[in-house]
């Protein structure tokens, strides 16, 4: 299977601890999104990386949200310190290149309950 | 200016009847609008898409229309199948923006047998 991947597909953490989540995107895309969808809601861009680079962050909380795309291995979506309103599905979209002609795929998404 | 706003938030059609999803944008820098299609527990897919310099784009029984004058496209599903049952998604992005997605709200569309 040669699409987006992400893990874990659920997640469950209790207040105040962190949460690692990960995506491996498509091959041979090397551009990554990382959405929140609340539930009942549509879904909110959060950060764009390329490799080693984050492009745009303007989506993202500015405390205890952190995104990394290193030069190997996937994606972490890093959310520190959890608070009960950090539990949603986080998707991550990978794409060949910048731009909109390039479409975005996602994965399956995590979902994270937090207790 | 970023929002993309998308009506209704739900929709039951009789099998073989039309759905019609509508979505308004504001920012005129948006340069591509994308149609996903989510069931539960999964990822949103891509379902079509469409860019300014058309009007009409048709795949299949899913078309669709855009109004650049107005600001605003649609999504019509065709002869409509309960498996079409699923959450939509009508989305825009700009060039200048990186491509990252503004989504509406969304619609949940029911088809019934």
């Amino acid at each position: 299977n040669a699409g987006v991947m992400q893990n874990p597909r659920h997640l469950v953490r209790r207040r105040g601890q962190e949460a690692r989540l990960r995506c491996s995107p498509m091959k041979g895309h090397s551009h990554v999104y990382w959405y929140r969808q609340l539930p009942e809601e549509g879904l909110k861009f959060m950060v764009y990386l390329q490799k080693e680079n984050i492009i745009d962050e303007s989506g993202m909380p500015k405390e205890r949200f952190s995104a990394e795309f290193p030069k190997e291995g996937p994606s972490i979506l890093r959310i520190q310190q959890v608070v009960r309103g950090d539990s949603a599905a986080y998707f991550c979209a990978s794409s060949q290149s910048a731009g909109s002609s390039y479409e975005q795929y996602f994965g399956p998404g995590t979902r994270l309950t937090v207790t | 200016q970023q929002q993309v706003k998308q009506s209704p938030q739900s929709l039951i059609v009789q099998k073989g009847g039309i759905s019609i999803i509508n979505c308004a944008y504001e920012n005129t820098a948006f340069d591509y609008f994308p149609w996903y299609q989510q069931f539960p527990g999964k990822g949103p897919a891509l379902l079509i898409a469409i860019r300014p310099d058309v009007s009409e784009k048709k795949e299949g029984r899913f078309t669709i229309s855009f109004n650049k004058s107005a600001k605003q496209f649609s999504l019509h599903i065709m002869d409509s199948q309960p498996g079409d049952s699923a959450t939509y998604f009508c989305a825009a992005s700009a060039e200048t923006s990186g491509s990252r997605l503004t989504f509406g709200e969304g619609t949940q569309l029911t088809v019934n047998p």
